[in-house]
């Protein structure tokens, strides 16, 4: 599976969006790039994944570049409650083959 | 409500004892995972099976040992052999064929003195 490249931590008011950056210049065609989030002491919670095309559910938005290098997150509206440690992993989307966590980005949602 | 109970949340032994801990998940999950996760580190995989009574080691197995004997359970034994067991332990579940979603556990923390 690619490596992934994220910053060790971030800052975000209350209200504002978040924007995590995730460096992935290794990532070959057919992978995904995935987002799980851990808020303190509890275990992982996906959060959207995507391929090519930019992705929106509930939680946030999903940014790929054209050329799949890079990509970003985007929560819209940031609460308090979004202070998390945020992963972006990149792998094969074939049968179940692990999650390989980094280190994520740290992101505090400061009022 | 279907999800994946992990127990006990917390769970203290003394050095050279073997520990087990539980993983019951009632998602009907063909896949089931073992994730630890020491202080400020990202997680890091033990064991994994995708399917009954067949399990595949991870990048960190040694020291620990799996059972797969039914669908909705997944037991992890630190061994005393684990030189380091002090951790965050997570399990987690996806079904086959469609894994992008992995649900983890609440987690076990284990500590050993």
């Amino acid at each position: 599976d690619a490596k992934t490249t994220q910053p060790p931590s971030m800052d975000c008011a209350e209200g504002r969006a978040a924007n995590l950056p995730c460096n992935h210049s290794t990532i070959s065609g057919n992978e995904y790039v995935y987002w799980y989030r851990q808020i303190h002491s509890q275990g992982p919670q996906y959060i959207i994944h995507g391929l090519k095309n930019n992705e929106t559910n509930e939680m946030a938005s999903l940014i790929i570049t054209e050329d799949r290098k890079s990509s970003t997150l985007i929560l819209p509206h940031a609460t308090l409650r979004d202070t998390a440690v945020y992963y972006c992993i990149v792998r094969f989307d074939s049968g179940n083959t692990p999650l390989v966590f980094g280190k994520g980005t740290r992101l505090s949602v400061i009022a | 409500d279907g999800g994946i109970t992990q127990s006990p949340k917390y769970l203290f032994r003394k050095e050279g004892q073997n520990v087990t801990l539980s993983c019951e998940q009632n998602l009907n999950h063909d896949a089931m995972y073992w994730y630890r996760q020491d202080p400020g580190q990202g997680l890091r995989l033990i064991y994994y099976s995708q399917i009954v009574n067949d399990f595949q080691k991870g990048d960190i197995a040694e020291g620990y040992s799996v059972s797969r004997e039914k669908k909705e359970s997944f037991p992890l034994t630190v061994t005393s052999a684990q030189k380091n067991p002090t951790a965050f332990y997570l399990c987690a579940s996806s079904m086959y064929r469609s894994s992008y979603e992995q649900y983890f556990g609440p987690g076990t923390r284990l500590t050993v003195t």
